[in-house]
């Protein structure tokens, strides 16, 4: 069955960064386009970035452009966040999911969430 | 970017009855919208994509509808375990966007 888990998230100081990955297994990844989503703690969700099934195309949010870095590693089956000069506002829970395939539009499946908590 | 509003806020209702969930698009998203279930300390499930279509596993209960601005999820009638909050999501145009979510509470 398709799983999705996330690791790497904790407690930093404004200004640190941290990296977060995610695991896939159960399913062909290097077909499929991957997104990372969080949510601060009691809010909605805010779509943060996506990278192409090969990894040519990656898009981000303009909250977390120019400090944020998703890659992948399709040999691995592994989705990675990197998370430069972290903010208090960048307080969530983050979560992978993975894209349905073109034409359909949807997450499918989203792994169980990390934590990232950002405060002096 | 495309601002997705849900109304309401809140709906409280009772088991076994219809429950009518709203996303307006501040502009056309043409299908390219999803709904989610999310419940506390859980990830979010998917549950409608382009949307009308239930995804995998997803019971009869659940329907989507709507097109270019306007889009309704409908629960046809409540079971204990719908009671969650709800999220809209459109794909058309980037960024990706969510909306505010509706929770649906037991009344």
């Amino acid at each position: 069955q398709v799983q999705l888990v996330e690791s790497g998230g904790g407690v930093v100081q404004p200004g640190m960064s941290l990296t977060l990955s995610c695991a896939a297994s159960g399913f062909t990844f290097s077909r499929f386009g991957m997104h990372w989503v969080r949510q601060p703690p009691g809010k909605g969700l805010e779509w943060v970035s996506l990278i192409w099934f090969d990894g040519s195309d990656k898009n981000y949010a303009d909250s977390v452009k120019g400090r944020f870095t998703i890659s992948r590693d399709n040999s691995k089956n592994t989705l990675y966040l990197q998370m430069n000069s972290l903010r208090v506002e960048d307080t969530a829970v983050y979560y992978c999911a993975r894209d349905l395939i073109a034409p359909n539009y949807g997450f499918d499946y989203w792994g169980q969430g990390a934590l990232v908590t950002v405060s002096s | 970017e495309i601002v997705l509003t849900q109304s309401p806020a809140t709906l409280s209702l009772s088991p076994g009855e219809r429950a009518t969930l709203s996303c307006r698009a501040s502009q056309s998203v043409s299908s390219q919208l999803a709904w989610y279930q999310q419940k506390p300390g859980q990830a979010p499930r998917l549950l409608i994509y382009d949307a009308s279509n239930r995804a995998t596993g997803i019971p009869a209960r659940f329907s989507g509808s709507g097109s270019g601005t306007d889009f309704t999820l409908t629960i046809s009638s409540l079971e204990p375990e719908d009671f969650a909050v709800y999220y809209c999501h459109q794909r058309s145009n980037w960024p990706d966007t969510f909306g505010g979510g509706t929770k649906v509470e037991i009344k």
